[in-house]
């Protein structure tokens, strides 16, 4: 099966500096790379995504990076405000499923984000 | 439109007594996913079921956990002589099976006592 790693387990950033999260998969087959962030006391949710026909893919302050060969993928986060601060959770699937089992997604194990003002 | 939802959003249980925990995912998402999540921890798989497939039950820590789900609708997890251990954020998940977007339910939190 797929196993996610996900560095660093904490990153703490000064307001306005960049924060880069980075994950590595073992699946070769995996095609589908999402990012979630999860605030205190809260459930996750969804910021950003990418599949394995791209290399990049931005969206304001957010953009996510895929290297295939590598196999590994990383979320960059510009200008960071105290608002970003919460636990960010890579993950990737397969979505071409197998025979009669069901292969779903393969979180990290999170990075919790500190913005210091 | 409505999210997943989940019930109860707390449950306290006295250790060795089995618990239900129930689980409504977005109208036409075929895939659903239970995860647990401990405080302070990530997430940790524990089922997955896809449209008619097999479920992928690979999460499952032990015998005393099994979840059922109807159709492409509800599912319940159920935990057999809950141990303390056991305590954590039980979160379900759902999605379109073409996208495998997830949207999470807001969670149950299960505490064994």
């Amino acid at each position: 099966g797929e196993n996610v790693e996900q560095h660093p387990s904490t990153l703490s950033v000064q307001e306005g500096d960049s924060a880069v999260i980075k994950c590595t998969y073992s699946d070769s087959a995996s095609n589908y790379f999402p990012w979630y962030k999860q605030e205190l006391g809260k459930r996750p949710q969804l910021i950003i995504d990418i599949r394995s026909n791209v290399g990049e893919k931005k969206d304001q302050r957010i953009a996510v990076t895929l290297n295939k060969t590598a196999k590994h993928f990383s979320l960059h986060i510009t200008e960071t405000q105290p608002e970003d601060s919460a636990v960010y959770f890579c993950a990737a699937t397969s979505t071409m499923y197998s025979g009669g089992g069901a292969d779903g997604l393969t979180f990290g194990k999170g990075t919790h984000l500190i913005i210091q003002p | 439109g409505a999210g997943v939802s989940q019930s109860p959003s707390n449950k306290v249980t006295e250790k060795g007594k089995d618990v239900e925990l129930r689980c409504d995912p977005i109208s036409g998402h075929t895939a659903l996913y239970w995860y647990r999540q401990r405080l302070g921890q990530g997430l940790e798989f524990l089922i997955y079921f896809q449209g008619n497939s097999a479920p992928d039950k690979s999460g499952l820590p032990s015998d005393r956990f099994s979840a059922e789900r109807t159709g492409e609708s509800v599912s319940t997890l159920t935990i057999q002589r809950t141990q303390q251990e056991d305590s954590a954020v039980y979160l379900c998940a759902s999605s379109l099976a073409s996208t495998a977007s997830l949207s999470f339910g807001p969670g149950t939190r299960l505490t064994v006592t």
